[in-house]
């Protein structure tokens, strides 16, 4: 089976720097996914990593390990509007051809 | 299209009455997706379409549930005899080759009374 674990809820305050972790188990592995969902909203893409490193894209930087079935996504310099939930998703690939399986989300909550 | 567009964007219904869901997803997007998320809740994978053809229907969760694509572009979810466990919001995606992101629709809110 495929298995994709984050935190439940996490709570930072306005400026600081937040680490939100996600670690998988699938049968195959073909690229991880960030997704930023807001209250009531659709998910929107974030970052992407096939490759073990840091992708960084602004304040948001996303990092992988495929050996130790890792991921984390890192906010910088938090904003109020940065309060959601972040969705990990991974591609497992091979008989699951283009599907994505999509972690339980981390609501994050930012505090003034 | 612009982006993925997910009609109705809300449905109530009652009980044991039969659904249908639509999803427009961006034009020349090979394969779609459908996803339910119940309120506070991650994405519950349904199904997906490569083309018109769905190699991966083992996300639904009864024999009331099916899925058709046509043309390899509009994608109907249909719910027939819905129950109460049905409500949720139902999560169109659809993405352009094998190296991109999904890009979601707004969803249906389906409200089962």
């Amino acid at each position: 089976g495929q298995n994709i674990d984050q935190p439940t809820e996490m709570t930072a305050t306005e400026g600081a720097i937040v680490q939100i972790n996600c670690t998988y188990q699938t049968s195959g592995f073909n690229g991880l996914f960030w997704y930023q969902q807001h209250a009531g909203e659709a998910p929107t893409f974030l970052s992407y990593n096939v490759l073990d490193g840091l992708e960084e894209k602004g304040r948001f930087s996303s990092f992988l390990s495929r050996s130790k079935g890792y991921s984390y996504l890192l906010l910088k310099e938090l904003q109020m509007k940065d309060s959601a939930s972040y969705l990990c998703a991974v591609r497992p690939g091979g008989n699951y051809g283009q599907n994505f399986v999509f972690g339980p989300g981390t609501r994050l909550s930012v505090l003034p | 299209g612009a982006g993925v567009s997910q009609s109705p964007s809300n449905k109530v219904t009652e009980k044991g009455k039969d659904v249908e869901l639509r999803c427009d997803p961006i034009s020349g997007h090979t394969a779609l997706y459908w996803y339910r998320q119940s309120l506070g809740q991650g994405l519950e994978f349904l199904i997906y379409f490569q083309g018109n053809s769905a190699p991966d229907k083992s996300g639904l969760p009864s024999d009331r549930f099916s899925a058709e694509r046509t043309g390899g572009s509009v994608s109907t979810l249909t719910i027939q005899r819905t129950q109460q466990e049905d409500s949720a919001v139902y999560l169109c995606a659809s993405i352009q080759n094998l190296n991109t992101e999904a890009f979601f629709g707004q969803g249906t809110r389906l409200t089962v009374v």
